[in-house]
């Protein structure tokens, strides 16, 4: 099946440092998606991104979809002390088939 | 509304117990899914309804029986439970067809087999 691989797996950051993480597909999709989760709640969606080559923000979050569309990249800008917990990624290639999830980067950050 | 709602937040059962989760959305989706996620780990897909028809099952085990009474609800009875089941729960919804769409998540069940 389709695999996607997340890296860095985990991170301690300083605040107020800039962060990247990144997901590769063995297979082409047509959405990526990036989900924050904090302890004990679901997936919150963060941006989700249409199109290959596509440069999406929100706020001090910024992710790009890969020009060859299977791979994507997230970067956080100044991180604060919230921005702490695991973020995944997540990719479909069809309206139709279920997304598939990276296995997270968790995202620790010392005040 | 642009929520996915979850109850009980919290639950703990017994191995020889009945109980069910509920999931409601009110967002006009016709895709629900229910995913299981233990700790430090990515959701995993057990269930998927489209147009309130189970559509995928991933080989879940029969004591997990999902069931979609209209298009804005979805349960999961569980039944003869294992403690190795303990974990978070959580449904998810979102728009089918054409469109490329993300899914909005509820808060999930913590489930706890003693």
């Amino acid at each position: 099946g389709q695999q996607l691989n997340q890296s860095p797996q985990s991170m301690f950051i300083q605040e107020g440092e800039d962060v990247s993480m990144n997901c590769t597909s063995s297979s082409i999709f047509n959405t990526w998606l990036w989900y924050k989760q904090d302890p004990g709640e679901g997936p919150v969606l963060l941006i989700a991104l249409y199109k290959a080559g596509e440069l999406t923000s929100n706020g001090r979050l910024t992710a790009q979809f890969g020009i060859t569309r299977k791979d994507s990249f997230l970067n956080i800008s100044a991180s604060i002390p919230s921005d702490v917990g695991i973020y995944f990624c997540a990719g479909r290639n069809s309206g139709n088939t279920p997304l598939v999830f990276g296995k997270g980067t968790r995202l620790s950050v010392i005040a | 509304d642009t929520e996915v709602t979850q109850t009980p937040k919290h639950l703990v059962m017994g191995m020889t117990n009945k109980k069910s989760l509920k999931c409601e959305q009110h967002m006009g989706h016709r895709a629900m899914y229910w995913y299981k996620q233990k700790a430090k780990k990515p959701p995993e897909l057990m269930f998927v309804y489209s147009y309130e028809k189970l559509s995928i099952n991933e080989s879940v085990p029969s004591r997990f029986s999902p069931e979609c009474p209209n298009s804005s609800l979805l349960n999961l009875h569980l039944h003869a439970l294992q403690p190795e089941d303990s974990a978070l729960y959580l449904c998810a919804s979102s728009h089918l067809g054409q469109g490329l769409y993300g899914y909005t998540f509820g808060s999930g069940t913590r489930l706890t087999v003693v």
